[in-house]
């Protein structure tokens, strides 16, 4: 098994564009979350999915935008990227009564 | 006020210290606490995982916790160089661990032990 991926590694965009960060899992997990990492206050949970056509919002929503059309995939957009969205992001996963496994990150950085 | 504070950091100790890293948290509904090992420019990694008040010991890892202090703690014993790492304490509502995926964290005690 993979685990969990995402894609790109590393990215710089300029404000105002937007873009789609990947998140895959093969673990056939229900349960997929965003979270993004900041110096100094942890991880925050974005938006989460418990199967597929389902989402809600977690604790810093604003500015992005979330889908789940398969089990597998549960990629995050932002929509018109700003300074302030700069951070590490994390995708989890996880399958019921299981605890989280984390991707590798993704390290957006906005100018 | 945070839901979860972590003691910051950092904190350097020499190899074979014990080393003691905490969380206070005021949401009386957590119910599940873990603990999570993070290398630099990599994803978290579950470390330890509890439900209970009490210790729950891993090899040189020990949690502990005490829901009445709403407190809970991660000793290393004998620690190595390869301990070094940040470590995030989180916490969740709700059956299975993480109630729908969503943990609430403490905001990270970055870790050195040197040789």
């Amino acid at each position: 098994n993979a685990g969990v991926t995402q894609t790109p590694k590393f990215q710089v965009l300029k404000t105002g564009q937007s873009m789609t960060l990947q998140c895959a899992q093969d673990m056939n997990h229900e349960y997929m979350s965003w979270y993004r990492q900041d110096p100094g206050m942890g991880l925050r949970l974005i938006h989460y999915s418990v199967g597929a056509g389902i989402t809600d919002q977690g604790e810093v929503p604003n500015g992005y935008n979330v889908s789940r059309s398969t089990t597998e995939d549960f990629p995050l957009r932002l929509l018109s990227a700003a300074p302030s969205q700069t951070s590490v992001y994390f995708c989890a996963s996880r399958r019921m009564g299981e605890t989280q496994y984390f991707g590798p990150g993704t390290r957006l950085l906005v100018l | 006020q945070k839901e979860v504070e972590q003691d910051p950091g950092p904190l350097s100790v020499p190899e074979g210290a014990i080393v003691s890293l905490n969380c206070t948290y005021s949401n009386s509904a957590f119910q599940y606490f873990m603990w999570y090992r993070q290398y630099s420019r990599k994803g978290p990694e579950l470390l330890m995982y509890t439900y209970s008040s009490g210790n729950k010991e891993d090899g040189r890892f020990t949690a502990q916790v005490d829901k009445s202090s709403k407190y809970i703690s991660l000793f290393i014993r004998d620690s190595q160089p390869s301990d070094s790492a940040t470590y995030l304490c989180a916490m969740s509502v709700g059956a299975g661990g993480t109630s729908y995926g969503k943990l609430t964290f403490g905001q990270g005690t970055i870790l050195t032990v040197h040789p």
